[in-house]
């Protein structure tokens, strides 16, 4: 079974632009969670989406958004990006939320 | 909010030592979950806890949830320089959303 995909694995942006980062669940999983990854704040949740619709939301400004699709794989929108945004950013898919997560490799954002 | 703390925040041992960390909830977890993170990768799923005082073993590491259900431990028998990483405990958080809240880990390193 292949894992948890993201793309891109690396991304550098500057300030004020806006980004977008993708992630293909493992097969039959339709739970998707994001998670930012900081060396203070550890590992944060975003939010989560199940067959296409958010379930649970994490304490982030509305600059960070995302949406499943119809096929579980799943997109978050960072927009008007600032220097704190620089993370790695990872998405685990689930049977459900409160099961096993697997994580994806993440992307790292570096913000300029 | 719930907050789950892990100490410590670092740990550094000689190869063969014992290791141990702790995860303390401010509420009571229905359940918690473990995950070892290796230097550059990504968290991966360790074991879950559901019982109060349970107690698993996976080779040389064990893990236990307190009789309260709102601490937890992994202790790592006589380590080996494959156990480096960050080590997370998780719980689902308990107002109200099904997100998972992550201690912000216990780094391990082992001196060969």
């Amino acid at each position: 079974k292949a894992g948890v995909t993201q793309t891109p694995r690396y991304l550098i942006k500057t300030r004020g632009q806006q980004v977008t980062l993708s992630c293909s669940p493992i097969s039959g999983h339709r739970s998707v969670s994001w998670y930012q990854q900081t060396p203070g704040q550890g590992l944060q949740f975003l939010f989560e989406y199940f067959s296409e619709t958010q379930r649970n939301k994490g304490n982030f400004p509305g600059r960070f958004s995302g949406r499943q699709f119809s096929n579980s794989r799943s997109e978050m929108n960072v927009s008007t990006l600032e220097l704190g945004d620089s993370a790695l950013y990872l998405c685990a898919s689930s049977l459900g939320i409160g099961s096993e997560q697997f994580f994806g490799p993440g992307t790292r954002l570096t913000v300029l | 909010g719930q907050q789950v703390m892990q100490i410590p925040q670092y740990q550094h041992v000689q190869e063969g030592e014992d290791f141990t960390t702790y995860c303390n909830s401010s509420t009571t977890l229905s359940n918690i979950q473990w995950y070892k993170q290796r230097p550059g990768g990504h968290p991966v799923f360790l074991i879950q806890l559901v019982k109060s005082g349970e107690v698993k073993k996976q080779k040389r590491l064990t893990f236990q949830f307190g009789e309260a259900k709102k601490n937890s431990s992994l202790h790592i028998t006589a380590t080996q320089t494959t156990d480096v990483g960050t080590y997370f405990c998780a719980g689902p958080d308990q107002g109200g959303s099904e997100k998972l809240v992550f201690g912000k880990g216990t780094k391990l390193t082992v001196n060969p």
